[in-house]
């Protein structure tokens, strides 16, 4: 079984400050990553996603990510923040061979001007 | 590429009437489709999983028999709340995948919006 922690639940900063939102996990096997963004209202929107290879993932929207297997994290970057990046992010994991997603709790990221 | 529908967006309802809610794969063929439910500020819970042709699985503490799931197609998953209560309400996204494992990633829905008065 796996679980995914979002050590923050809401992330305040301002427009064109670097940001980081912060995601653990825990499995017995190995893991595919994933980052999530939810609008108001709105389903979820894949950002990125690490399956194999290279640690540092490039996602849409100016987004990377980097999976440390040492400290199984998977901690989401963005140097500069816009207006428009206010939103919901999930952390979420899936075991390699597994249909089921399991998701964090959620970080509320909020930018202001 | 890669669009999931669902349909209707919004829906309120009497208490004791059954919702059915559509979810569809517009561009790609879905073998496995997702229930999931969100509570307000809370994070997604998946209900079930079904796969085209089959009975869907449910999750520990998922009511199929209240949770009707229908994959009958690659194309379309339909969740049916039957008897609807106003515990019942919350925000009911699907998602859909091309495959049935592996490295496919899950493609997610708007979401419908249920309430139950």
């Amino acid at each position: 079984a796996q679980s995914v922690t979002q050590l923050d639940s809401q992330v305040p900063v301002f427009e064109e400050a670097p940001v980081e939102l912060r995601c653990n996990y825990s499995s017995s096997v190995s893991v595919y990553l994933f980052w999530y963004v939810q609008y108001p209202n709105q389903g979820l929107q894949l950002l990125l996603k690490y399956l194999s290879g290279s640690t540092l993932v490039k996602g849409i929207n100016g987004f990377e990510a980097e999976f440390n297997k040492s400290q199984t994290s998977f901690h989401l970057r963005k140097p500069s923040v816009h207006i428009s990046d206010t939103a919901e992010y999930f952390c979420a994991v899936r075991g390699r061979g597994a249909q089921k997603l399991v998701f964090g709790q959620g970080t509320r990221l909020t930018i202001n001007p | 590429g890669a669009v999931v529908s669902q349909h209707p967006s919004r829906v309120i309802c009497k208490s004791g009437t059954s919702v059915k809610i559509e979810c569809r794969s517009l561009d790609f063929q879905a073998t496995t489709m997702f229930w999931y439910r969100q509570f307000p500020k809370q994070s997604l819970m998946l209900m079930a999983t079904s796969n085209e042709g089959s009975k869907a699985t449910y999750e520990q503490g998922v009511e199929k028999d209240k949770f009707l799931i229908n994959h009958a197609s690659l194309t379309l998953s339909t969740l049916t709340v039957t008897s609807a209560h106003p515990e019942d309400s919350s925000f009911y996204i699907c998602s859909a995948a091309p495959g049935t494992g592996g490295r496919e990633t899950q493609y997610f829905g708007p979401g419908t919006r249920l309430l139950v008065l």
